[in-house]
């Protein structure tokens, strides 16, 4: 298993900025993923974070709204950029152990923007 | 497009009863298929997995079914208690190699009443 921490827990933005979430990973792994979970829905894979290379983003979430970090095998970020009310949400991050198929979630960011 | 409904947004049921909450999925054969549990404020924490070629799988008072024929997945709580109180997810996962991403559910909202 893995311990996943993420900061800030929650914040309260304004429109137009931009806000970096962090994901700390007590152990190395391979995957880690960024997903979205707005109001009353499910969890959106917004994409994989890749060590070492660009981020793969899913369809509908792009590089230059969802910038994504990946420096080494415990630490990832996640940028929310120009943010609108639209993008009030928990975020939350999760890993893949290697050669596991479980995942294994962060607590989650609660974003509000006014 | 794959598709995956769970069979109520909400269940009520009294302690000490059988929960049980349906997985439907479409236009896909996934290899396996996971349950979370979500709490308020929390990422999502595994349960269980189940392959395609398992019928059945159980874990102290948790059963999962998978019937690839019906693609559909049902997971049962025995002797429910109000600590099950919870939303559920269903994830099931793509098949093919290179497989790696989850698609989840909208969740079923769990409310065991003493």
């Amino acid at each position: 298993s893995a311990v996943i921490s993420q900061k800030p827990s929650r914040d309260i933005c304004q429109r137009g900025t931009s806000l970096t979430i962090q994901c700390q990973v007590d152990s190395q792994v391979t995957m880690m993923f960024w997903y979205r979970q707005q109001p009353g829905q499910s969890l959106t894979l917004i994409a994989t974070a890749n060590q070492g290379s660009e981020a793969t983003y899913e369809s509908g979430f792009v590089i230059d709204k969802f910038p994504i970090s990946r420096p080494n095998l415990t630490f990832s970020t996640l940028t929310v950029s120009n943010m609108s009310p639209e993008d009030s949400s928990i975020y939350l991050c999760s890993v893949k152990m290697p050669g596991g198929e479980t995942q294994y979630f962060g607590p989650g960011t609660r974003l509000l923007v006014l | 497009s794959q598709k995956i409904e769970q069979n109520s947004e909400a269940l009520n049921i009294q302690e000490g009863k059988t929960a049980t909450l349906t997985c439907n999925y479409t236009n896909y054969s996934p290899a396996y298929l996971q349950w979370y549990r979500q709490d308020p404020g929390r990422g999502p924490v595994f349960l269980l997995l189940i392959r395609e070629n398992e019928k059945e799988k159980r874990k102290e008072r948790l059963k999962v079914t998978f019937d690839t024929t019906l693609k559909q997945s049902l997971f049962h709580i025995t002797a429910s208690q109000p600590a099950d109180s919870a939303t559920y997810l269903c994830a099931p996962e793509g098949a093919g190699a290179g497989s790696y991403q989850l698609t989840f559910g909208k969740g079923t909202k769990l409310s065991v009443i003493p």
